[in-house]
């Protein structure tokens, strides 16, 4: 079952802009992560954000979670080329269970 | 350095045949984890494994199967059974709930 939702599917930026991805899910959790992947490569962990954090920041990456709206955002500034990836949110219903998994947005960023 | 190897990085299959995808990790992780991707979707879990000697289905497990013998390895057969085995699979670890997983660089499986 795939708990993450991400918005939008398809994004298309001008490098420089700053790039949002939201991302809703369904129950409660206890973390929520965020991935890039690269075309055709595995994924790469970002950012985990507890249920009990509001904001969170790792270089050019800022995600917030509203555990009250159940969502959460990704944002990227001063995107750049390379920031060109597919964007996958992930909760973490309780402690051990595996990581649920969003669809994806899929991020353009051209120079 | 540590990380998660996949191999083969493709694979083709013949109708009928079952195929072995191999994941090794030598980052002394318990948990370990196989995800099927398809074009354009998101992750779907097969199998997961906390500790060695133990394994639990996933949403998707009909048609595949796992064993964990060794922490460092954590193979997926893909059988017969699944009929739409063609995707992308992931195999993933993790050290405990706290952090993030650290995923291979994936099998793109193929029936021919």
């Amino acid at each position: 079952s795939q708990q993450g939702e991400e918005d939008p599917q398809a994004l298309s930026i001008q490098e420089g802009e700053n790039a949002t991805m939201n991302c809703s899910y369904k129950t409660s959790i206890n973390n929520l992560q965020w991935y890039r992947q690269n075309s055709g490569r595995g994924l790469v962990h970002l950012i985990l954000i507890r249920s009990n954090e509001r904001e969170k920041h790792s270089g050019r990456l800022r995600v917030t979670l509203d555990t009250s709206k159940k969502s959460s955002s990704l944002l990227i500034t001063a995107s750049r080329a390379a920031d060109t990836a597919s964007y996958f949110c992930a909760t973490a219903p309780s402690g051990n269970t595996p990581l649920v998994f969003g669809k994806g947005t899929r991020l353009s960023v051209i120079a | 350095d540590g990380g998660i190897t996949q191999s083969p990085k493709y694979l083709f299959r013949k109708e009928g045949q079952n195929v072995t995808l191999s994941c090794e990790q030598n980052l002394n992780h318990d948990a370990m984890y196989w995800y099927r991707q398809d074009p354009g979707q998101g992750l779907r879990l097969i199998y997961y494994s906390q500790i060695v000697n133990d394994f639990q289905k996933g949403d998707i497990a009909e048609g595949y199967s796992v064993s964990r013998e060794k922490k460092e390895s954590f193979p997926l057969t893909v059988t017969s059974a699944q009929k739409n085995p063609t995707a992308f699979y992931l195999c993933a670890s993790r050290v405990d709930k706290n952090y993030g997983y650290t995923f291979g660089s994936g099998t793109r499986l193929t029936v021919v």
